[in-house]
């Protein structure tokens, strides 16, 4: 079966712009979950979503957002750009989202200058 | 602790030795503990996930245990090969939380020498 898909796969973007970015999970996969790595950081939460519910969230300014569709396909949305946004973003899906494992898309690498 | 440590942050091997790393994480409100292997330019993919005191998993080479107890796992690569180079990542989720609740650790970063 088809794995988790991220587009784009890499985006440049100016400083105060805007972005969405896209994850398809696994087919029948209702959770899907939000990662920003940064360099020498771990994962870094942002949120996840259930059945078109977000049911946590990270600890991140209002400028990141996500939404989730009826067919469980998740975007992300960060307004108003900053440098320090530029990382690696990474999206996960999983059956239930609770003790099962999540499978990664491949990412999308953001660059803001 | 709250936060997921690991170590050590990175590792070099020779082909065929066998190595372990350690993953310290918060044992209060304990629900699972995750382990992941993450090559270059892949994507994370999942090793084991583990719930009970005691758990010991196993994946061909690879082998974890668990100690909710005192909050640590290890992960064990026995007769390590090229191919294993990537970096392993662990994720602790406490109880009452969903999958959104996972909170990873840095990795350990383990290289093989032919």
């Amino acid at each position: 079966k088809a794995g988790v898909t991220q587009t784009p796969r890499y985006l440049i973007k100016t400083r105060g712009q805007q972005v969405t970015l896209s994850c398809s999970p696994i087919s029948g996969h209702r959770s899907v979950s939000w990662y920003q790595q940064t360099p020498g950081q771990g994962l870094q939460f942002l949120f996840e979503y259930f059945s078109e519910t977000q049911r946590n969230k990270g600890n991140f300014p209002g400028r990141f957002s996500g939404r989730q569709f009826s067919n469980s396909r998740s975007e992300m949305n960060v307004s108003t750009l900053e440098l320090g946004d530029s990382a690696l973003y990474l999206c996960a899906s999983s059956l239930k989202g609770e003790v099962t494992e999540a499978f990664f898309g491949q990412g999308t690498r953001l660059t803001v200058v | 602790i709250l936060n997921v440590e690991q170590s050590p942050q990175s590792l070099h091997v020779q082909e065929g030795d066998s190595t372990n790393f350690t993953c310290s994480f918060p044992s209060s409100n304990f629900y699972a503990l995750h382990w992941y292997r993450w090559e270059t330019a892949k994507s994370p993919e999942a090793l084991f996930v583990m719930t009970l005191n005691g758990d010991e998993k196993k994946k061909g080479r690879i082998s974890a245990t668990l100690n909710t107890k005192e909050g640590y796992s290890y992960l064990y690569i026995k007769g390590s090969q090229p191919e294993d180079s990537a970096t392993y990542l662990c994720a602790s989720l406490r109880y009452g939380g969903s999958q959104g609740n996972l909170i990873f650790g840095k990795g350990t970063k383990l290289s093989v020498k032919p």
